[in-house]
Formats: C-alpha cells, sequence, structure tokens
C-alpha cells in the first residue's frame, strides 16, 4: 500500500475559501514533502517539512507535521481558481537512499 | 537557471519497439531520480542515480527496463520491447544531495503504448 494517503481524494470549494488536505503515512520519515500537479503537467515542488518541525508556512500555504500521528495537513488560505490542481505528499523513508514515495493525492477544485 | 528538461515530451511506440527517455537535470543538481505515473494515480518511484553510478533500482521492472547517467550528457530510460502496460507518464526529477533535499521535477514524457 501507499506509503502516504491523502485524505480526501477529492476537494471542490469556492474561490476566497481555504482548502484543507491531509496526508497519512506508515514509517519514519526524514521529511515529508508537498507537490502540485496541474492537469497532464509535471510536478511543482511546494514545502518540505523535516521531521523535527511542527509547522511551515510559505506564502498562502500553511503545513503541519505530528510524528506521533504519522499526518500532514497542507492548508491553502483564500485559495484562487490557479490553485485547481492535484496535491500529493511524499516522504522520504528514514534509511532510505532518498526515493520519494507519493500518495495518490487529493484532486482540488476551486471555483471561481 | 533551466529547471529539469525532458524530451521528449510526448513519445508514441507500437509494441515491441524501444523508448528512450532522456532527461537533465537542473545545473549544479548530480542526483537524478526516474518515477513513473499511471492515470489517476501518485508517482511510484523507480530509480535513483548519480553520475555514473546506479544507487537505487528497487523500483525498476527486473526486466526490459534499464537506465543510465553518463559522465557527460543526460540520464536515459531505456524501455525495450515496449508493451501496452508501460503506457505512463515518466517523470525526473533531480536535487543537489541524497536523502533531505528538495527533487525538482521535469514536465514528463508521455508514453503511449499502441
Amino acid at each position: 500500500s501507499q506509503q502516504g494517503e491523502e485524505d480526501p481524494q477529492a476537494l471542490s470549494i469556492q474561490e476566497g475559501e481555504n482548502a484543507t488536505m491531509n496526508c497519512s503515512y506508515k514509517t519514519s520519515i526524514n521529511n515529508l514533502q508537498w507537490y502540485r500537479q496541474n492537469s497532464g503537467r509535471g510536478l511543482v515542488h511546494l514545502i518540505l517539512i523535516r521531521s523535527n518541525e511542527r509547522e511551515k508556512h510559505s506564502g498562502r500555504l500553511r503545513v503541519t507535521l505530528d510524528t506521533s500521528k504519522k499526518s500532514s495537513s497542507l492548508l491553502i488560505t483564500a485559495s484562487r481558481a490557479a490553485d485547481t490542481a492535484s496535491y500529493f505528499c511524499a516522504t522520504i523513508r528514514g534509511g532510505s537512499q532518498g526515493n520519494l514515495i507519493f500518495g495518490k493525492g487529493t484532486k482540488l477544485s476551486v471555483k471561481p | 537557471n533551466a529547471g529539469v528538461m525532458q524530451n521528449p515530451r510526448h513519445l508514441v511506440r507500437r509494441r515491441g519497439q524501444e523508448a528512450r527517455l532522456r532527461c537533465s537535470p537542473m545545473k549544479g543538481h548530480s542526483h537524478v531520480y526516474w518515477y513513473r505515473q499511471l492515470p489517476e494515480e501518485g508517482l511510484k518511484f523507480m530509480v535513483y542515480l548519480q553520475k555514473e553510478n546506479i544507487i537505487d533500482e528497487s523500483g525498476m521492472p527486473k526486466e526490459r527496463f534499464s537506465a543510465e547517467f553518463p559522465k557527460e550528457g543526460p540520464s536515459i530510460l531505456r524501455i525495450q520491447q515496449v508493451v501496452r502496460g508501460d503506457s505512463a507518464a515518466y517523470f525526473c526529477a533531480s536535487s543537489t544531495g541524497q536523502g533531505i533535499y528538495e527533487q525538482y521535477f521535469g514536465p514528463g514524457t508521455r508514453l503511449t503504448v499502441t
């Protein structure tokens, strides 16, 4: 099964609302990264949070990490139509060579 | 600073042909990862290379798939005798180091096997 699993699988909101996506993982990690993928395109790196960090901000993005629950959340505030995309969390297992393990993603739709 | 480059962006092959996918990492990056994405799925790791070395190929199918990252030139993912099930988007990513560093992705190569 996937190391990272996002929840919900799909999310539809109105412009201006906040969007929250969650990610759970199974093993110990070095860090957790969030990526965005627009339909049919490559992945864009959004934010990396290390295993010894609990919260990180970047612009309208806020990421939290709870290693005791093996979970992370991505919050996008004041969403825009341009935020419509799939969002993936990816982890690097502790002791691994650095390959990312992705979940299946959350498909976010922001309606204008 | 150019990002990760992949070519071709789209590749159509008939069953039994060979597919060669190329990836040029970002300037200054010496670590390359290849991932495969099936429709409506997340990315699955295939192989991790440094210059002239395969570090981890635990995600590579045992048959028909190979990868290299020569001293000069791009990294190549080679699929011999393609089958319909190989149809997918193949992404490469590069980073400055192993483990804790951000990986930056290319736009992908979409392989269609007819």
